[in-house]
Order: structure tokens, then sequence, then C-alpha cells
């Protein structure tokens, strides 16, 4: 199977843009979740789609949003970029089938690498 | 709050030692703890995961080791070698999926 992909691998911005992140989940896998990596915080949950919806979100402002489409792909966006926002931006798949809601094992894309000027 | 706390940041092993990297967690609702291994300019990768019945797992030269009451938790890497440089990364989750990363640990480990 080939893994989680991420589009693009590596953006520049400057503040006050928008940007939008793709990734493509590992086939058959329902769960799609986002993080933020940066040296001095490690790796930060942003959120997670299950079936088209938002299932869980972490503590980052509205200026991050994301949706899942129905083929399970999720997109992540960011709206008035501070320089903040610069990082690594992960996201993640996992099997997660209907009715089973316990832990399951998630499997990280490479990245995009996110510079804001 | 940091949900998962994970030591040293840096560590430096002699070719063959034992790599030895810690975390503790506070939520006892956790029962899943992974760990991940991330070279630069690549994703984490999966390494090996445990769940809170077993007090230890090993896979090849990785072992988990488990303390419960401690609400503690251990990678240890043995006969480390060169190619084992790299980030890595202590997780737990939950009820709800959610996963809580440690900050990390950046291994080199020297021929």
């Amino acid at each position: 199977k080939a893994g989680v992909t991420q589009t693009p691998r590596y953006l520049i911005k400057t503040r006050g843009q928008q940007v939008t992140l793709s990734c493509s989940p590992i086939s058959g896998h329902r769960s799609v979740s986002w993080y933020q990596q940066t040296p001095g915080q490690g790796l930060q949950f942003l959120f997670e789609y299950f079936s088209e919806t938002q299932r869980n979100k972490g503590n980052f402002p509205g200026r991050f949003s994301g949706r899942q489409f129905s083929n399970s792909r999720s997109e992540m966006n960011v709206s008035t970029l501070e320089l903040g926002d610069s990082a690594l931006y992960l996201c993640a798949s996992s099997p997660r089938t209907s009715g089973n809601w316990g832990t399951d094992t998630q499997y990280f894309g490479p990245g995009t690498r996110l510079t804001v000027l | 709050q940091q949900q998962v706390k994970q030591s040293p940041q840096s560590l430096i092993v002699q070719k063959g030692g034992i790599s030895i990297i810690n975390c503790a967690y506070e939520n006892t609702a956790f029962d899943y703890f992974p760990w991940y291994q991330q070279f630069p300019g690549k994703g984490p990768a999966l390494l090996i995961a445990i769940r809170p019945d077993v007090s230890e797992k090993k896979e090849g030269r990785f072992t988990i080791s488990f303390n419960k009451s401690a609400k503690q938790f251990s990678l240890h890497i043995m006969d480390s070698q060169p190619g084992d440089s790299a980030t890595y990364f202590c997780a737990a989750s939950g009820p709800g999926n959610q996963f809580y990363f440690g900050t990390g640990t950046s291994l080199t480990v020297i021929p």
C-alpha cells in the first residue's frame, strides 16, 4: 500500500496570506489527523477528521481549519498567516473502522514545510 | 500542560551501547503508548507500541518497558547503531484517539 502523501512538500508564504495543505491517507484509512511540529513545541495536535466530520480539535486559533472529503482526503487551511506559523505540518492516517472508537495506530506522511516571511 | 514528559532531550551513545529514553504521563485513561522514530526531512515512523496490559514488549533491538503504577514507560535500544541516529518521540493516547506526544529525544550514535 502507498503511504500517506502530502502536498506540497515545501511552501513559502508571506504574513497575511492564506495557505491550503493537502493530505491523502493510506488507502482504506478513514481517519486523518493534522499536527504542527516546531523545534520548541514538538508535535502539537490540530484536529482529526473521520467520515468528513471533525471529531477532535486541539488548542489552536480559528485561523486553522480543515475539512475531509468523501474519499478521505483532507485539506488544512491557515488564514492570515503569522511568522509563528512557520512549521512542519504533518498529516497522519489511521484505519478507524465504524464503531471502533478505541485507540488506533497513526501513520504519518512526510509533512509540508511551511515558511512564513 | 504537557500530558507526556520525555527525557532526555538529547542522548549520545557509543556504537554497541544501550540507548534509554524515558517518558511519563498523567492521564490514567491513556491505553496506547507508541514510540516514533523521525529522520531529518521525514515524518515520524511508528517504531513500536505497547498497551498497558503488558509490562514489556520487544521487537528486535527495540524494547518498551511499561510501569503502570508509576505512569512511566521507556524505550531501550540495544546494540545501538549509527543508523539509529534520529529523533525519537513517545506518545500516549486514550478514548477519543487524541494523541499526545513528548517533546522528542535527539539520539546520536557515535561509531
